[in-house]
């Protein structure tokens, strides 16, 4: 059974604070690699995407993955109350142009005034 | 473009029922993805098309389902009969490539079956 696996939090921090959020993949073969946001009642949207080993910065967000580790994490800097959400890491382990997106169960994150 | 459309919201109906369950994908978007999400086991795909075939349907989870795309802007999926364990959000996604970084969720339809 290929797996993603996410602590499912809570985790809270405080406004300002960097929040951390890991990621590890079972399929050593996986190489392309998501993180969705999603608010409460809402659908999932991509925030990040990753494909290459290091790290990958949009505004207040870092991606980085090692895949030797099979670990991908996602840095929010300078966090706000609006980053309230949970976010989902996702894995496409299908390999070619077979689809297999792949869902961890995601992380719950509260941004504390 | 007005994105991915999904009908019903929400619904409640009684075990034993048929549920189904539409989607409208955005135009031009060659694949469709049914997914469903519980606090258990989080966000999983059921089945996914691609120009109206079905691809991949080995996560739908048993006979009771099924999903049928009969043309580029219409898909269904249809629970009979419906059984409480059944009770999940339903997403409806669409996609120019089978990639992550292109697919576009529905707002979810919310099913209970009491």
């Amino acid at each position: 059974q290929k797996e993603v696996e996410q602590n499912s939090g809570p985790l809270s921090v405080p406004e300002g604070a960097i929040a951390s959020l890991n990621c590890t993949y079972s399929d050593r073969g996986s190489q392309s690699f998501f993180w969705y946001r999603q608010y409460s009642g809402k659908s999932p949207e991509l925030i990040m995407s990753i494909y290459s080993n290091g790290d990958k910065e949009d505004g207040r967000f870092t991606a980085q993955l090692n895949k030797a580790s099979q670990y991908v994490s996602l840095l929010i800097r300078d966090s706000q109350p609006s980053d309230s959400a949970t976010y989902l890491c996702a894995v496409n382990m299908g390999g070619g142009s077979n689809y297999k997106l792949t869902f961890g169960k995601g992380t719950l994150l509260t941004v504390n005034p | 473009d007005a994105g991915v459309i999904q009908s019903p919201r929400h619904e409640v109906t009684e075990m034993g029922q048929e549920v189904t369950l539409r989607c409208k994908p955005i135009s031009g978007h060659d694949y469709l993805f049914w997914y469903r999400q519980t606090m258990m086991r989080g966000l999983e795909l059921l089945i996914y098309f691609n120009n109206n075939v079905p691809i991949d349907d080995s996560g739908m989870p048993e006979d009771r389902f099924s999903a049928k795309m009969p043309n580029a802007s219409f898909s269904t999926l249809k629970i009979q009969p419906s059984e409480p364990r059944d009770s999940a959000v339903y997403f409806c996604a669409s996609s120019l490539l089978p990639t992550g970084d292109t697919i576009y969720f529905g707002e979810g339809s919310w099913l209970t079956v009491v």
